[in-house]
């Protein structure tokens, strides 16, 4: 039980396109999701925080206007990096929980912008 | 705000047993997390604390002292397959909500 997937698990993209990651709960409903960001040999940085229904709440110092999150359902979110420039390249991991304590994480899709 | 320190790096022998630490500063401790996580991979749970104690699991055991803000992952029969980074990531109940602050992660190298 408690699998999160994402999709795509890897994208390339051009500078300045705009690039949708997907984050699914399959086996559960998640009341909240969280997005995070992870350069490599770093550790995990927290961007947002989202519960099905309301906004995200965007943690200090990432853009929300760049970085849209959409929380339409109990088992999915999405990540929407627009205006992708090179220094946006990175890890992107979601994870979920459902209203205990235990978050689960998904695959994480690698983004390249060239 | 939230603090949270762990060694970079550990190299031990397969069949062995290691120890990793990790000691925290948080307002609003609300419960202490070990993920593992293999290169290029998201983490996968492993063990949650919330009181005092050790709690074991298979070949891993984890500790936690509040008082001293204080951790430690325990893993016993180590296999090279547990060759990985591992997370050690508070919750806290900093800014609403129960967020999760991960530490840097220590990478375990298990060697023949």
């Amino acid at each position: 039980g408690a699998v999160v997937s994402q999709h795509p698990s890897r994208v390339i993209c051009k500078s300045g396109t705009s690039v949708k990651i997907e984050c699914r709960s399959l086996d559960f409903q998640a009341t909240t999701m969280f997005w995070y960001r992870q350069f490599p040999k770093k550790s995990l940085m927290l961007m947002a925080t989202s519960n099905e229904g309301s906004k995200a709440t965007y943690e200090q110092g990432v853009e929300k206007d760049k970085f849209l999150i959409n929380h339409a359902s109990l088992t999915l979110s999405t990540l929407t990096v627009t205006s992708a420039h090179p220094e946006d390249s990175s890890f992107y991991i979601c994870s979920a929980e459902s209203g205990g304590t235990t978050q689960y994480f998904g695959p994480g899709t690698r983004l390249t912008v060239t | 705000g939230q603090n949270i320190d762990q060694p970079t790096e550990m190299t031990a022998t397969e069949g062995a047993i290691v120890q990793i630490n990790c000691t925290y500063q948080t307002s609003g401790f609300n419960g202490l997390f070990w993920y593992q996580q293999h290169a290029g991979e998201a983490p996968t749970f492993l063990s949650y604390n919330v009181l005092d104690g050790l709690e074991e699991k298979g070949r891993f055991s984890s500790f936690l002292s509040r008082s001293k803000g204080y951790s430690y992952l325990l893993l016993k029969e180590l296999q090279m397959k547990d060759s990985a980074s591992y997370l050690c990531a508070v919750r806290g109940r900093t800014g609403g909500g129960n967020k999760l602050t991960f530490g840097t992660g220590t990478q375990l190298k298990v060697e023949l």
